[in-house]
């Protein structure tokens, strides 16, 4: 089945440090992949999306871009705050068992931590 | 335009009692995905509703249902409760054939 494998952390980075996360991805045909967010004790919120490939997604300075050559989907950004640190999931958009919906199928997650 | 909303913020129940959650759906989504987050773990999709009918499902098993009422709105029950099913639970809503789910803050279910 379809599937996410992003990089296990915990990432910790100084401020303005530079940052990647990876994410590859196992489906069949070329599904819609996210990147969202969860702060500390909150739900997830959505970061960027991409549809199709050589789409760049971008918010809040962040970017990835929908490689299906390596089947990847790699979250960067230049210069980290430390409002930043959260759990940042990985995800694609896949068919359910049944058929005619869509599901998110997520990574494990990866938990950065930005230091002043 | 009003977000994802679900009720109760935290809950506590003891082994092999039952839970109902809820979910309000964000003003014009029409499908309602529930997702079972286990801690350090991505979340894991648990059923969808749309038009108030199951319309796909994760691999939970059938103490695991659910409703959707004509608002959109949607409930999660977990029936025998186990300890592994301490978890957050989380809800998304979003418009039938549209790409984005939109999640809500969560519940966060302990189960002694």
């Amino acid at each position: 089945g379809n599937s996410v494998t992003q990089m296990e952390g915990p990432v910790t980075l100084s401020e303005e440090a530079f940052l990647t996360i990876n994410c590859t991805y196992t489906a069949t045909g070329y599904p819609s992949l996210f990147w969202y967010v969860q702060y500390p004790g909150e739900g997830l919120q959505l970061l960027l999306k991409a549809t199709k490939a050589d789409d760049k997604g971008s918010n809040k300075g962040f970017e990835a871009t929908y490689r299906k050559e390596t089947t990847s989907f790699h979250l960067e950004k230049g210069s980290v705050q430390v409002s930043d640190s959260a759990v940042y999931f990985c995800a694609l958009k896949s068919p359910t068992s049944q058929g005619g919906s869509e599901k998110l199928v997520f990574g494990k997650g990866t938990k950065l931590t930005v230091n002043p | 335009e009003t977000g994802v909303t679900q009720s109760p913020t935290h809950l506590i129940k003891t082994r092999g009692q039952q839970v109902t959650l809820r979910c309000s759906s964000q003003s014009g989504h029409n499908t309602v995905s529930w997702y079972q987050q286990a801690l350090g773990q991505g979340p894991q999709f648990i059923f969808q509703y749309y038009r108030e009918e199951e319309n796909g499902r994760g691999n939970f098993p059938p103490r695991f249902s659910g409703l959707q009422f004509p608002n959109y709105s949607s409930e999660l029950n977990v029936n025998a409760l186990e300890l592994d099913d301490s978890a957050l639970y989380l809800c998304a809503s979003s418009s039938r054939g549209y790409d984005t789910q939109y999640f809500g803050p969560g519940t966060r279910l302990t189960v002694l």
